[in-house]
């Protein structure tokens, strides 16, 4: 079976830096994608990562390692529109097949 | 254009009720997604259209019933729907290519079912 593991939630300051974990095991891998989703609303694409290393995509970058099954989503000089919940999906071996983690709700506080 | 529509925003409907969720993109995108999003949970993929067939349907109950008219439209068709089928229901569209091309997906429909 396909697994695709994140934290429930975390809390982070205004201004501050948080990192969001995904650890994952699929039979096949086409790219790892990074989603934003505010409540009640679409996902929206934040990053995507096929190759070993970090993408850097202005306050948003993201990691992988294909060997450890792990990537991670690095939030800079965090606002407070960025409470939302980011989802982490892998790309399968069928190109139109994407499975989800269960998100991490990102609270941030003043 | 990079948008994905649909219609309806939110619906209600009884048990009994036969209705229809529509999704339209004009992109160019040969893939199509119905995906099922409850509350605090990650979207659960129900069908895939891939050039206008069908190419993945992850055991759906047969009271939803996907149509692909053409490359652009999706329509998701309900019926004697159950309380539990409440839930936001998302179209997505990629491209046929892979690669970093992701899903895009559209605002999605609200459905509760009385």
């Amino acid at each position: 079976g396909q697994n695709i593991d994140q934290p429930t939630e975390m809390t982070a300051t205004e201004g501050a830096i948080v990192q969001i974990n995904c650890t994952y095991q699929t039979s096949g891998f086409n790219g790892l994608f990074w989603y934003q989703q505010h409540a009640g609303e679409a996902p929206t694409f934040l990053s995507y990562n096929v190759l070993d290393g970090l993408e850097e995509k202005g306050r948003f970058s993201s990691f992988l390692s294909r060997s450890k099954g792990y990537s991670y989503l690095l939030l800079k000089e965090l606002q407070m529109k960025d409470s939302a919940s980011y989802l982490c999906a892998v790309r399968g071996m069928d190109f139109n097949k994407f499975y989800f983690g269960s998100g991490t709700k990102l609270n941030v506080k003043p | 254009d990079t948008e994905v529509t649909q219609t309806p925003k939110h619906l209600v409907m009884g048990m009994t009720n036969k209705k229809s969720l529509k999704c339209e993109q004009h992109m160019g995108h040969r893939a199509m997604y119905w995906y099922k999003q409850k509350a605090k949970k990650p979207p659960e993929l129900m069908f895939v259209y891939s050039y206008e067939k069908l190419s993945i349907n992850e055991s759906v109950p047969s009271r939803f019933s996907p149509e692909c008219p053409n490359s652009s439209l999706l329509n998701l068709h309900l019926h004697a729907l159950q309380p539990e089928d409440s839930a936001l229901y998302l179209c997505a569209s990629s491209p046929p290519s892979g690669g970093q091309e992701t899903q895009y997906f559209g605002p999605g429909t609200r459905l509760l079912v009385l």
